[in-house]
């Protein structure tokens, strides 16, 4: 079936270092990919979005590519700050009949001063 | 103001009792999800619903029921059989036939059983 593989964490950081984090997945055909960011005692947001291959989502300094051939939609960000520091979650969604999205364990970021 | 309303924020509950979490949408969304997040893990799906009416089992629907009998209301009840309630509960929408499968969340309810 299809799943989402993140980088386990906490990731620790200081302010202004560059930030991966790892997501690869498992589908059996063409998903949509996205990465949420989840701030402490909050519900989820979405932060970046891409819906076919080689396409790049972006949002506050974040990127992520969408590549087919690694099956990996790696989170980027050149330089990380304090307000930074959440938990992130790949996810994918395959248009079945199940219309589900399917959430990677998430990755907790914590950017020191 | 368009969104999605968890409520309550905090509930504390008793071993025994059924408690009720709500959910409300006002973005039109024909789906809806109740997903359970524990302290340092991801989201596992409780229950969804893409239609009025209608409501599928997820991962972990032990212990849980809902409704659907209205587009904008899923509320979800957390039943005495679900022997480790406590847990962070997240209600999401999405509009997945057109679109492109993102969901939309609320603040999210946290559950704590005494």
């Amino acid at each position: 079936g299809n799943s989402v593989t993140q980088m386990e964490g906490p990731v620790t950081l200081s302010e202004e270092a560059f930030l991966t984090i790892n997501c690869t997945y498992t589908a059996t055909g063409y998903p949509s990919l996205f990465w949420y960011v989840q701030y402490p005692g909050e519900g989820l947001q979405l932060l970046l979005k891409a819906t076919k291959a080689d396409d790049k989502g972006s949002n506050k300094g974040f990127e992520a590519t969408y590549r087919k051939e690694t099956t990996s939609f790696h989170l980027e960000k050149g330089s990380v700050q304090v307000s930074d520091s959440a938990v992130y979650f790949c996810a994918l969604y395959e248009m079945d009949s199940s219309y589900k999205l399917i959430f990677g364990s998430g990755t907790r970021l914590l950017v020191r001063p | 103001d368009g969104g999605i309303t968890q409520s309550p924020k905090y509930l504390f509950r008793k071993e025994g009792q059924n408690v009720t979490l709500s959910c409300e949408q006002n973005l039109n969304h024909d789906a809806m999800y109740w997903y359970r997040q524990d302290p340092g893990q991801g989201l596992r799906l409780i229950y969804y619903s893409q239609i009025v009416n209608d409501f599928q089992k997820g991962d972990i629907a032990e212990g849980y029921s809902v409704s659907r009998e209205k587009k904008e209301s899923f509320p979800l009840t957390v039943t005495s059989a679900q022997k480790n309630p406590t847990a962070f509960y997240l209600c999401g929408t999405g509009t997945f036939v057109f679109g492109t499968g993102e969901l939309f969340f609320g603040e999210g309810s946290r559950l704590t059983v005494l």
